[in-house]
């Protein structure tokens, strides 16, 4: 069955300094991969997605993340942060066989003064 | 005013009551879904549909109920609440017009029902 791994359930950093949130998936077809941010008190929004083409995708907000079929993995970036980057993120994963969305379990971003 | 609203937002309730959660859109989308959020666990889909006369089941079903009003309504229900149904609870759409696929869609979601279950 398809499963989406966050390996960091927590990462503290300084304002401006850069991050990579971690996700990796496992799966043997082809999928699309989603990052969506959760601010307090709010529904999920999406940041970014990969469908198809280039790996290197960019989303909102300065956020970008790269598509690595040969490690399964579809990290998150940002290289320099804000307080207001303070949220918490999920990865995703549906496959093209069937609709569904797989989502992690999220890291909860904190960055600090 | 927003896209896609969910009342209430806040709920209590005692075992063995039945309790309704609403979901609106007014993003015009046909596809509509119901998740619940655990700390640790992440999201995890209950029912979604795909149209009016379209509803299916997710992962974590049991227990739970849906009906589909209109295009712009999903409601959930809990027949009969227990404990372990205390969680965070989004409606999300998305639109068919993005693509036939529905995999690849962008959900958009509500604000969340916080609903506890004594």
């Amino acid at each position: 069955a398809q499963s989406v791994t966050q390996l960091d359930s927590q990462v503290p950093v300084f304002e401006e300094a850069p991050v990579e949130l971690r996700c990796n998936y496992s799966s043997s077809v082809s999928v699309y991969l989603f990052w969506y941010v959760q601010y307090p008190n709010q529904g999920l929004q999406l940041l970014l997605k990969y469908l198809s083409g280039s790996t290197l995708v960019k989303g909102i907000n300065g956020f970008e993340a790269e598509f690595n079929k040969s490690q399964t993995s579809f990290h998150l970036r940002k290289p320099s942060v804000h307080i207001s980057d303070t949220a918490e993120y999920f990865c995703a994963v549906s496959d093209r066989g069937t609709y569904k969305y797989i989502f992690g379990t999220g890291t909860r971003l904190k960055v600090l003064a | 005013d927003a896209d896609v609203t969910q009342t209430p937002r806040n709920r209590i309730t005692k075992t063995g009551k039945r309790i309704m959660l609403e979901c609106s859109q007014t993003k015009g989308h046909d596809r509509m879904y119901w998740y619940r959020q655990d700390p640790g666990l992440g999201l995890r889909l209950i029912y979604y549909s795909f149209d009016v006369k379209d509803i299916n089941k997710g992962e974590i079903s049991d227990g739970y109920s849906v009906s589909r009003q209109a295009q712009a309504k999903f409601s959930l229900s809990l027949e009969s609440a227990i404990p372990n149904q205390t969680a965070l609870y989004f409606c999300a759409t998305s639109d068919s017009g993005q693509t036939s696929l529905a995999a690849s869609d962008t959900q958009y979601f509500g604000p969340g029902t916080r609903l506890t279950v004594l």
